[in-house]
């Protein structure tokens, strides 16, 4: 019944490793975003992709790289990982990229990542 | 580029009472989305109200309410007969109207704690 699921909820892992997040929605929706919340809980858009393609790329590091299999999944995977990573990363989706009263962006239940 | 700007880090309000939270934005775009959206200690962002611009008359939600000031660029929340499950981060978040621009771009949150 979950709108927009992630996978893993929480990661910890060694500075220097590579990990992956995962993001599944199973509304039909075209568009799908990746957030991220640092400790000071500010939240800002990474990514966001339109029916697999690139849309948004909020000058992030190279380090992250969004794959998106097919328009319900859209993954993170993070390499050499930073003690700087350390936040929580949300994924979203919206039935795609229009304005309009509809379109709001439903929002996963977040992946908490600490770096050590 | 647009702003968005909470100056209330922390509020307080007692259970039953009234309490608005203030949000000011800076765009030069005249068609947009303004939101306010919840994040209780589960982390689960929870779209709480939204606005659109070209609308005079403000939003309501049961308890929740709005003060959309365009020329002034405020969006204040206010919560009537407020409850203990209403402590929560409440950030507010603008989003463009226009196809590609779907990203929301949000403040920097106001913790709201409710006492008995």
């Amino acid at each position: 019944d979950t709108a927009v699921s992630q996978t893993p909820k929480y990661l910890v892992t060694q500075m220097g490793n590579d990990k992956s997040i995962k993001c599944e929605q199973n509304l039909g929706h075209d568009t799908m975003y990746w957030y991220k919340q640092d400790s000071k809980k500010f939240l800002k858009i990474m990514f966001s992709y339109n029916n697999k393609e690139l849309i948004i790329n909020e000058t992030v590091p190279n380090r992250f790289s969004p794959k998106s299999p097919d328009k319900a999944h859209l993954n993170l995977h993070i390499n050499s990982l930073e003690l700087g990573d350390s936040a929580v990363y949300f994924c979203a989706s919206s039935q795609d990229l229009a304005g309009g009263p509809g379109n709001e962006q439903f929002f996963g239940p977040g992946t908490r990542l600490t770096v050590l | 580029a647009q702003t968005v700007t909470q100056s209330q880090p922390e509020m307080s309000v007692q259970e039953a009472e009234t309490v608005t939270l203030s949000c000011t934005y800076d765009t030069s775009e005249s068609d947009y989305y303004l939101f306010w959206y919840k994040q209780p200690p589960s982390r689960q962002m929870i779209l709480v109200i939204r606005q659109e611009a070209y609308k005079q008359q403000n939003a309501t939600e049961n308890r929740f309410s709005v003060n959309f000031q365009k020329a002034a660029k405020s969006f204040s929340l206010k919560i009537s007969d407020s409850q203990l499950g209403d402590a929560a981060m409440y950030f507010c978040a603008y989003r463009d109207n226009t196809g590609t621009a779907s990203k929301l771009t949000f403040g920097t949150g106001t913790r709201l704690q409710v006492t008995l």
